[in-house]
């Protein structure tokens, strides 16, 4: 079965520090990886996906994941960190089944602030 | 393009009222889908369309819960009679294409809470 953990339900960061925001999957057949951003009263928007190209998959904003089998994770980075940036982050996993419905299973979310 | 429209966005109502949410899908996807996050847990799959069909309802909570999609167009999910457990935020998303690979553009979502 399919699940996703995110470590830290919360994590600060201050303005133009790294952002490192932790994801690991379990899947049993090769996944399609995700991460989704929800920015204070909005939807849920793509952020990036991996969809086994190439590991490192770079999305909007400057964030960047890259796509690590042995370690079964797809950490979420981005270099400096912005104001705008606070916002609630989601990972999430869809096994790669042709025909069937596939699924998003998601994370827990991880609030990320960001101080000046 | 619009997006995919979700309304209304807040809705608080009683222990045993009925409650109706709305989702609009990008014009043309045959693919429509609702998510759910109760309070500080994570976002659940419900179920998800093929046009007017339903491909997947095993994520329905119960039968208090009632999904359509009238003509592959719009979907409605019906609550009937709301319990105290059925609030959080429902979302909505539709995709050209059941292959995940494509992502799914999910709505801004309708926060209920039943009182």
């Amino acid at each position: 079965a399919q699940s996703v953990t995110q470590l830290g339900s919360h994590v600060s960061v201050s303005e133009g520090a790294l952002v490192l925001l932790r994801c690991n999957y379990s899947s049993s057949v090769p996944p399609y990886l995700f991460w989704y951003v929800q920015y204070p009263n909005q939807g849920l928007q793509l952020l990036l996906k991996y969809t086994s190209a190439a590991t490192l998959v770079k999305g909007i904003n400057g964030f960047e994941a890259e796509f690590k089998k042995s370690e079964t994770s797809f950490h979420l980075t981005k270099p400096s960190a912005h104001m705008s940036d606070a916002a609630e982050y989601f990972c999430a996993v869809s096994e790669n089944l042709g025909g069937a419905t596939n699924k998003l299973i998601f994370g827990t979310g991880t609030l990320l602030a960001v101080q000046p | 393009e619009a997006g995919v429209t979700q309304f209304p966005s807040h809705s608080v109502i009683e222990k045993g009222q009925t409650v109706t949410l709305r989702c609009d899908p990008i014009s043309g996807h045959d693919n429509l889908y609702w998510y759910r996050r109760v309070m500080g847990k994570e976002i659940k799959f419900l179920l998800h369309f093929v046009k007017e069909s339903k491909q997947d309802e095993s994520g329905m909570p119960n039968n208090r819960f009632l999904a359509e999609r009238t003509g592959g167009t719009y979907s409605t999910l019906k609550v009937q009679p709301a319990e105290l457990e059925d609030s959080g935020v429902y979302f909505c998303a539709s995709s050209p294409s059941r292959v995940s690979s494509y992502g799914y553009t999910f709505g801004s979502g309708t926060r209920l809470t039943v009182v």
